[in-house]
């Protein structure tokens, strides 16, 4: 199984502050890396598909980049509505596994 | 309004059984693969299993903690897919969702996603 790593695992972070989470595959998946939010007690939803295509409604203010084993989720100014735990996911083969989740705290 | 809402969940003893439900509207529920993800108290996110449509035969696939006690199904005609556990075990402990698996489509490639997901069913194993 391909093992997804995000790091950090937690960071406190103000609102307008830009954020950056990693996310490394054990082996390279091209641009096969998705990226969901979750809110507690919530199901996840869906940021971004293809390592940097924003799903549809999502805000500007977050990005994606990177391919093959290495991927940059980016929140250009962290919003109140922000604060949650991210994770990652790899499609490129089964079983598409997760990362460990990074929460995102208020400073 | 697309939708998806689980039920069945519950507590049951190891070695128990049961099967939750997952009932959608608001879009073509036959057109689409559906895949069962769970995840324990306090922990990240899992795939337990897929169902593919009709179309392509219906086909499953299960993660390895799962196969041979876990099997989805679907029932296009009432607009829901099922997850059958048995024997469950106390690692089994944990929210379960289902969602849509789509494909979508980007400079020449298809990209698997879970683009919308039910609010989850606690599933607790414990004597």
């Amino acid at each position: 199984d391909i093992q997804m790593t995000q790091s950090p695992s937690s960071l406190s972070a103000s609102v307008g502050d830009r954020v950056t989470i990693t996310c490394r595959a054990s082996q390279t998946i091209s641009r096969y890396l998705n990226w969901y939010q979750q809110k507690p007690g919530k199901a996840p939803n869906l940021l971004i598909f293809g390592a940097s295509n924003l799903q549809s409604g999502i805000p500007s203010r977050f990005s994606g980049s990177g391919s093959g084993t290495d991927f940059t989720l980016t929140i250009s100014s962290l919003q109140p509505e922000d604060f949650a735990t991210y994770y990652c996911q790899q499609t490129f083969s089964a079983p598409r596994t997760f990362g460990q989740g990074t929460k995102i705290d208020i400073k | 309004e697309v939708q998806l809402v689980e039920s069945g969940g519950g507590s049951v003893k190891p070695g128990g059984s049961l099967r939750l439900s997952c009932e959608v509207s608001g879009f073509s529920f036959s057109r689409s693969s559906m895949t069962w993800v769970r995840q324990a108290p306090g922990r990240g996110l899992e795939c337990v299993g897929r169902i593919k449509t009709k179309t392509d035969g219906e086909t499953t696939d299960y993660a390895a903690p799962v196969k041979g006690r876990f099997t989805i199904s679907r029932d296009d005609s009432k607009n829901t897919l099922y997850l059958q556990m048995n024997s469950l075990k106390t690692e089994d402990t944990a929210v379960y969702y289902c969602t849509t698996d789509s494909d979508y489509f980007d400079s020449g490639a298809f990209y698997s996603v879970f683009d919308v997901w039910g609010q989850g069913t606690m599933v607790t194993v414990s004597s």
